[in-house]
């Protein structure tokens, strides 16, 4: 089974922090990506990458950047927390190039910024 | 943009029933459509996968089909049990298959 880890379940930060989201997935796939989950808002795409060293932009990627220096590891950089940036962070992999490679997801990261 | 939309937002069945869940996009233009599962304070887990191509797919009691034309999906989950209740969630790929375009998802409670 595909497994999607992500470094912390809860995270309290203050505003102004710098705060680093770390997702592991051990499966060997192309694509990672970052989504925020929010109350009537569904899931966002922040950030993914398809590649070592790439990445793009999703819907909302300000105030965010992200870092892949490995393929099996992808990490969500907020520069400045504040409090809007309160939610639940959702990173997934997925294989490239095929129809038929669902997303798998890490458990979440619920982040609070005081 | 694609836009997905997922009515109702909650629905409560006694065990036993089949239910439909139902989900709308906007451009038929899409990659691929996927429904999930998310238990309360977890992540997603991907239930079912239809390619663009393909009209429907099947995985034990659950059932998805897809009409790409209407621009419409649906998830039929046959004699539900407690342990079906979660939120649902389906997703439309892009043509890249680089973004899902998540709806808001169904909470599904089945009473026992």
């Amino acid at each position: 089974d595909v497994k999607v880890t992500q470094s912390s379940r809860y995270l309290v930060k203050r505003t102004g922090e710098k705060v680093f989201l770390e997702c592991v997935q051990d499966m060997d796939h192309e694509n990672m990506f970052w989504y925020r989950q929010d109350p009537g808002l569904g899931l966002r795409l922040i950030y993914f990458s398809y590649d070592v060293k790439m990445k793009e932009k999703g819907d909302i990627p300000e105030g965010y950047s992200v870092s892949r220096e490995k393929k099996e590891r992808f990490s969500l950089i907020l520069e400045s927390a504040s409090t809007n940036q309160t939610s639940m962070y959702l990173c997934a992999s997925s294989r490239r190039g095929t129809v038929n490679s669902p997303l798998h997801f890490g458990n979440g990261t619920r982040l609070t910024v005081t | 943009k694609q836009e997905v939309t997922q009515i109702p937002a909650a629905l409560s069945v006694p065990e036993g029933e089949n239910l439909v869940l139902n989900c709308s996009f906007t451009d038929s233009a899409i990659y691929n459509l996927q429904w999930f599962r998310q238990d309360p304070g977890k992540g997603l887990t991907s239930l079912l996968l239809i390619q663009s191509s393909q009209r429907e797919q099947t995985s034990g009691r659950l059932n998805a089909s897809l009409d790409k034309s209407s621009g419409r999906s649906t998830l039929y989950i046959a004699a539900s049990q407690p342990g079906d209740s979660a939120t649902y969630l389906c997703a439309a790929g892009d043509t890249g298959a680089n973004n899902l375009f998540f709806g808001t998802g169904t909470r599904l409670t089945v009473i026992p």
